[in-house]
């Protein structure tokens, strides 16, 4: 069966930061991979998604970038992190037999002060 | 782009009653639409989807309805329990550069009394 990972689990920086959170997919080969931030009782935004190696697409602009070195890795970074980058960032999932089901990682709570 | 309204953003029902969370989408070309229930502090659970050919899906007190006319969705939950109790999330998928892009509506907090 397939599982996401993601760390650190809770992460306090201070503004002007860099930031590097990872997530990883097991199981499974070629997944489509998501980054959405969930600000504090908001609803989730989608940052970045790959459909594979070194190809990412941005929603949002913004200081985050993001990368995919390997076929099941996705890293989220900022080189200088502001206040308002503090939220719940949630790693997803899809693909091979899951095409349109995106299923989440268990997120990384970054505060930003 | 996709644009998704969710209605009610909270919703109190007494234990055993049924509740139902609305929402409606703008793309046209959105052929997915899951369900997810996130508890505090926890990640999105996916309960429930719906694809576009289909107009009702159930799994047991859970059910979703689609109408593509009216570019609206729906939730429905039966026979409420106090561990439904969290926010829940509508979403529509559209297919994009090889990948399915979701937007999410803002959500819906259920509470649940006994």
């Amino acid at each position: 069966s397939q599982t996401i990972h993601q760390w650190p689990a809770t992460l306090v920086q201070p503004v002007g930061s860099p930031l590097s959170l990872e997530c990883t997919v097991e199981g499974t080969s070629n997944p489509n991979l998501y980054w959405y931030r969930q600000a504090a009782g908001r609803g989730l935004q989608l940052l970045f998604y790959s459909v594979g190696i070194g190809q990412i697409s941005s929603e949002v602009p913004q200081n985050l970038s993001a990368s995919r070195p390997q076929d099941r890795q996705f890293i989220l970074s900022s080189k200088k992190l502001l206040l308002s980058d503090s939220g719940f960032y949630l790693c997803a999932w899809s693909g091979g037999d899951l095409l349109y089901e995106q299923y989440f990682g268990p997120g990384t709570r970054l505060t930003v002060t | 782009g996709e644009n998704v309204e969710q209605h009610p953003s909270t919703l109190s029902v007494q234990e055993g009653d049924s509740a139902v969370i609305k929402c409606t989408y703008s793309d046209s070309a959105s052929n997915y639409f899951p369900w997810y229930k996130q508890e505090l502090g926890k990640r999105p659970q996916l309960i429930i989807d719906i694809r576009s050919n289909v107009g009702e899906k159930k799994d047991q007190r859970i059910a979703v309805t689609l109408n593509k006319t009216a570019k609206h969705f729906s939730l429905h939950i039966t026979e409420t329990q106090p561990e439904d109790s969290a926010v829940y999330f509508c979403a529509a998928s559209t297919p994009r550069g090889g990948g399915n892009k979701l937007t999410f509506g803002t959500g819906t907090q259920l509470k649940v009394e006994l």
